[in-house]
């Protein structure tokens, strides 16, 4: 089954320790996207990836840093997180000038 | 840079009757123009997209409509049916950038 899988689903932590959310797609789409949901905001793009090696920021990447060492994975770092960055977090991948397919979302809690 | 509003957060429709979601935009510069359907606990899904060079785009229930003059677009379900109660987001990519740019959305309730 085509997907777009995301983990931690939830997650509730405090400020300063680092985390995590690892991104993974198995259709071997070449770009990838995180993006994070706010009220009243709609989802904001954090960072994106053209390919492997290729990322770069999208309107929100403060206080966020990416990897793409390998093509299905797309992690989101968050070196030092702090109660601004609690939200709810979509990560997504598609052909290029395709439709984005979106995981189900991680639910960051920063106390 | 180009910002995409949806001004209505809800929307309450009766069964079978016809719902009309709209998105005003600032930029006039644009490729596309996606919907993207949202049920809660779940990634937001692709539902329908128009090209700058049409007017109107339909695919079975679902058609959205363009006005180029006016900045505006809508998506229009007929019939509306339960199964369509979500929140749906308008946004706006540029067509090889692959960025995606989103409205606030809209909460559509279908009331039987």
């Amino acid at each position: 089954e085509a997907q777009v899988t995301q983990n931690p689903r939830y997650l509730i932590t405090v400020t300063g320790k680092k985390l995590t959310v690892t991104c993974s797609q198995n259709m071997n789409h070449e770009y990838m996207s995180w993006y994070r949901q706010d009220p009243g905001l709609g989802l904001r793009q954090i960072y994106y990836s053209m390919n492997v090696e290729v990322t770069d920021k999208g309107d929100v990447p403060e206080g966020y840093k990416v990897s793409r060492k390998e093509k299905r994975n797309f992690p989101l770092i968050l070196e030092s997180p702090s109660p601004n960055q609690t939200s709810l977090y979509f990560c997504a991948s598609s052909w290029t000038n395709q439709p984005q397919h979106f995981g189900d979302g991680t639910r960051l809690s920063i106390l | 840079d180009q910002q995409v509003k949806q001004n209505s957060p809800s929307l309450s429709v009766q069964e079978g009757r016809i719902s009309i979601l709209n998105c005003d935009y600032t930029n006039s510069m644009f490729d596309y123009f996606l919907w993207y359907k949202k049920y809660p606990a779940e990634g937001p899904t692709f539902l329908i997209s128009i090209s700058s060079i049409k007017d109107k785009n339909e695919d079975g229930r679902f058609t959205v409509f363009l006005n180029k003059s006016a900045k505006h677009l809508s998506l229009h379900i007929v019939p509306s049916q339960p199964g369509d109660s979500a929140v749906y987001f308008c946004s706006w990519e540029l067509q090889g950038a692959q960025k995606l740019v989103f409205g606030q959305g809209t909460r559509l309730t279908i009331n039987p």
